[in-house]
């Protein structure tokens, strides 16, 4: 089975700071992950996925998100912290092919001037 | 192009009452996912259409909830004598086949709040 863990409920950052939030997976087959954003009162938006073609996976509004098989993680970062990034974020793992996305409980990103 | 789109946006109802959610999902996805979204259970996935595949009920937290898609495009969550603890927010999302590493595109979601 599937599982997804986001290490912190909350993460609060300064504009300008690096951002960094954590994911851990459990897949016993090789996982497809994503990381999507929810803005207040909106659906979620895909930020990135890794589908095995490359470890560093790069997306929307300057995050990425690198693959690490020995530590089962998929963090995403972002080098610099903008006012419009705060948010909550979601990792997911797609199960078998045909089923549907495993969540983790989702990180709030609070973003201070 | 066009998104997903679900309606309502809200639903408030009273304990019992039967409700409707529909997902207009976009055009040519085979795909079709229903999910829930709640303070205490984060998002759960309740229910999968793929094509003119039975769909995947495996996430229907009971006997209450159903759901069906007509034509192969626009899909109605139906849930009958509503509870307060069915008071969530249902996103609906599609994508355009069935391989786990197809993009689901989400719908702004019906927030459902049951008096």
């Amino acid at each position: 089975a599937q599982s997804v863990t986001q290490l912190g409920s909350h993460v609060s950052v300064s504009e300008g700071a690096l951002v960094l939030l954590r994911c851990n997976y459990s897949s016993s087959v090789p996982p497809y992950l994503f990381w999507y954003v929810q803005y207040p009162n909106q659906g979620l938006q895909l930020l990135l996925k890794y589908t095995s073609a490359a470890t560093l996976v790069k997306g929307i509004n300057g995050f990425e998100a690198e693959f690490k098989k020995s530590e089962t993680s998929f963090h995403l970062t972002k080098p610099s912290a903008h006012m419009s990034d705060a948010a909550e974020y979601f990792c997911a793992v797609s199960a078998q092919a045909g089923t549907a996305l495993i969540f983790g409980k989702g990180t709030t990103l609070s973003v201070s001037s | 192009g066009a998104g997903v789109s679900q309606s309502p946006s809200n639903k408030v109802t009273e304990k019992g009452k039967d409700v409707e959610l529909r997902c207009d999902p976009i055009s040519g996805h085979t795909a079709l996912y229903w999910y829930r979204q709640s303070l205490g259970q984060g998002l759960e996935f309740l229910i999968y259409f793929q094509g003119n595949s039975a769909p995947d009920k495996s996430g229907l937290p009971s006997d209450r909830f159903s759901a069906e898609r007509t034509g192969g495009s626009v899909s109605t969550l139906t849930i009958q004598r509503t509870q307060q603890e069915d008071s969530a927010v249902y996103l609906c999302a599609s994508s355009f086949g069935q391989g786990n590493a197809d993009t689901q595109y989400f719908g702004p979601g019906t927030r459902l709040t049951v008096l």
